[in-house]
């Protein structure tokens, strides 16, 4: 699995965007990347899942360059909710088994 | 909404007993996973379970684990003899495709 570099934190305000971006050099071509989010005390939970170029959902957007060596996950207009830890995962996620590598991920505070 | 759940919430255990945490997955996934959290650490891959078998294990799942799916739904984590290093939360986790949905977890704390 490639490795992945990205901030160990962030402050924000509510109401902002929060763009954390994640470096992934070593990617692989078959290589997917997805972001997960942690509350304290509860289970990641998946975000979002890109290949190349954008992807948006009801939650996020996930920005990923032509050269794919790192992404952008955009996250619009930030509340108090938002404050968790987000991780950046990036491996040949296939239809079925994915064992997933977590990293430190990026701890983000959102203030009022 | 399809949720994984997992139960005890919270399990506190002495040093050297046994301990069997217990998961509900998706009733329409096949890949069933263990991951667990030490407090302030990252989440860790335990073990991966599919059609009835371990298909990966990490480091960490050394002879005193062990994973069962005893009845086709339930999917159990047993701990032979549990150390003090063995306090975490341990989370299960199940996927169809390329979502992997997580439990809430069981808090485990060895004293």
């Amino acid at each position: 699995l490639a490795k992945t570099t990205q901030p160990i934190s962030m402050d924000s305000y509510e109401g902002q965007e929060v763009n954390i971006t994640c470096s992934h050099n070593n990617i692989a071509t078959n290589d997917y990347i997805t972001w997960y989010q942690q509350f304290p005390s509860q289970g990641p939970r998946f975000i979002i899942q890109g290949y190349k170029t954008k992807v948006t959902n009801e939650v996020a957007s996930l920005f990923i360059p032509a050269d794919r060596k790192s992404s952008t996950l955009s996250l619009p207009r930030v509340s108090l909710s938002d404050t968790a830890v987000y991780y950046c995962l990036v491996g040949f996620f296939s239809g079925g088994y994915n064992k997933l590598i977590f990293g430190a991920g990026t701890r983000l505070a959102v203030h009022p | 909404e399809p949720e994984v759940t997992q139960t005890p919430s919270h399990q506190v255990t002495q040093m050297g007993q046994e301990v069997i945490l217990r998961c509900v997955p998706i009733s329409n996934h096949l890949y069933f996973y263990w991951y667990r959290q030490i407090l302030g650490q990252k989440v860790e891959f335990l073990v991966s379970f599919y059609n009835n078998e371990i298909s990966e294990k990490s480091e960490i799942f050394d002879d005193q684990f062990s994973v069962e799916r005893p009845d086709g739904s339930n999917f159990t984590l047993k701990i032979r003899s549990t150390k003090l290093e063995d306090s975490a939360m341990y989370f299960c986790a199940s996927n169809l495709e390329n979502e992997q949905f997580f439990g809430p977890g069981t808090r485990l704390t060895v004293l």
